[in-house]
């Protein structure tokens, strides 16, 4: 079974630019996670969709970030302008719905994003 | 609000020794709670999952336990071995479906 695939893998931007994370997750997943892992941090959710509708997007900065998981499958994560406190690793999850799986998250590579 | 945090930071051991990773959480009322394993520059593992109707989980040396009632999950590693070298993390859920919280991790180094 593929896991969850993410890319770019790394991302070098300056401020104010824009940049686009995709992410596709494991076959037949409802559900997708974004989170973002800053430096010496746990990662913290940024967006949760639930097949192309969105969940929990309750911390996502929703002035510079957009994200959106067209019918149900791939998504794609937007940041304009980005910041310097923007920097940080872009994890993708997918996860079944509750059943035999029990829930259990899957975790993409992720996407290291520099902002100079 | 679910809060996780993840005691000692750090931890250096030489290889062969058993340890424990030790999470607590503030929230009793989880859904289930999950172990990864992140090595550096990469994404995260998952190396345990416990419901919370589980007491442990165990997976070759590895075996985690959940008690809800005190707020805690532990890690124990067993004969550990250089290539256990890591960051672990443990996430909680509280509810089917919902997106995990996560502690700081522990980074474990283990010596040859």
């Amino acid at each position: 079974e593929a896991g969850v695939a993410q890319s770019p893998r790394y991302k070098i931007i300056e401020k104010r630019q824009s940049v686009a994370f995709w992410c596709n997750p494991i076959s037949g997943h409802a559900t997708l996670y974004w989170y973002q892992q800053i430096l010496g941090q746990g990662p913290k959710l940024l967006i949760q969709f639930q097949n192309n509708g969105v969940v929990d997007d309750s911390q996502l900065p929703k002035d510079r970030f957009s994200a959106e998981r067209l019918k149900g499958v791939d998504s794609t994560l937007k940041i304009q302008p980005a910041k310097l406190e923007d920097s940080a690793v872009y994890l993708c999850a997918s996860s079944n719905l509750p059943g035999p799986s029990y829930n259990e998250q899957f975790f993409g590579p992720g996407t290291r994003l520099t902002v100079l | 609000k679910q809060e996780v945090t993840q005691i000692p930071a750090a931890l250096s051991v030489p290889e062969g020794e058993n340890l424990v990773l030790n999470c607590s959480f503030t929230d009793s009322a989880i859904y289930n709670l999950q172990w990864f394993r992140q090595d550096p520059g990469k994404g995260l593992t998952s190396l345990l999952l416990i419901q919370s109707s589980q007491r442990e989980q165990t997976s070759g040396r590895l075996n985690a336990s959940l008690d809800k009632s005190s707020g805690r999950s532990t890690l124990y590693i067993a004969a550990s071995q250089p290539g256990d070298s890591a960051t672990y993390l443990c996430a909680a859920s509280n509810q089917a479906g919902t997106a995990l919280i996560f502690g700081k991790g522990t980074t474990l180094s283990v010596s040859s």
